[in-house]
């Protein structure tokens, strides 16, 4: 079964601006991963933030986890077509990683 | 950093044919391998997670006869694909779980198409 819902499930925004993305979970976890993944390929992992934690920050990403609302946000700044990709929240617990539905992250240049 | 390589990373096979993918971890043990599949356009969907030295245990509703996973050393799982169908075209990823920052180093995939 899947974890999280992301919202939007489709993005359009254009060069510089900031993307955000949202995603729901429904079960207990350790820790929310967000990943990246190009079209056809694999997965490049972004961010982890732990379940104590409510907010942390890696170069233009910043992430947000609110465990009372099982839910988490992943803010792009400054946005570069070379963002364009799928972005996945994945929650992990008990070492199993179960993954959202996705968002596809356009960014126009 | 860990490394995950997995082969190969697109294949197309006929009907009724077993395919089979590996997944190495080049410079770590990976003692737990997870397997997943994504259908276009969709999520990653966890298949089974392998220990290595036993058995695979399977997530509800994939059948274990159909997709046989073998984790006999602690640097490689496979994957084989049986009797392989139209509907069983996907894109395959393996994951391990691994002691670094995140704990799980993913596989670059496999896009898997039955003709």
């Amino acid at each position: 079964s899947q974890q999280g819902e992301e919202d939007p499930q489709a993005l359009s925004i254009q060069e510089g601006e900031n993307a955000t993305m949202n995603c729901s979970y429904k079960t207990s976890i350790n820790n929310l991963q967000w990943y990246r993944q190009n079209s056809g390929r694999g997965l490049v992992h972004l961010i982890l933030i732990r379940s104590n934690e409510r907010e942390k920050h890696s170069g233009r990403l910043r992430v947000t986890l609110d465990t009372s609302k099982k839910s988490s946000s992943l803010l792009i700044t400054a946005s570069r077509a070379a963002d364009t990709a799928s972005y996945f929240c994945a929650g992990g617990a008990n070492s199993k990683l179960t993954f959202g539905k996705g968002i596809t992250l356009s960014v126009r240049p | 950093g860990a490394v995950v390589s997995q082969h190969p990373s697109w294949v197309i096979c006929k009907s009724g044919t077993s395919v089979k993918i590996e997944c190495r971890s080049l410079d770590f043990q990976a003692t737990t391998m997870f397997w997943y599949r994504q259908f276009p356009k969709q999520s990653l969907m966890l298949m089974a997670t392998s220990n290595e030295g036993s058995k695979a245990t399977y997530e509800q509703g994939v059948e274990k006869d159909k997709f046989l996973i073998n984790h006999a050393s602690l640097t490689l799982s496979t994957l084989t694909v049986t009797s392989a169908h139209p509907e069983d075209s996907s894109f395959y990823i393996c994951s391990a779980l691994t002691r670094g920052i995140h704990g799980y180093t993913f596989g670059s995939g496999t896009r898997l198409t039955v003709v």
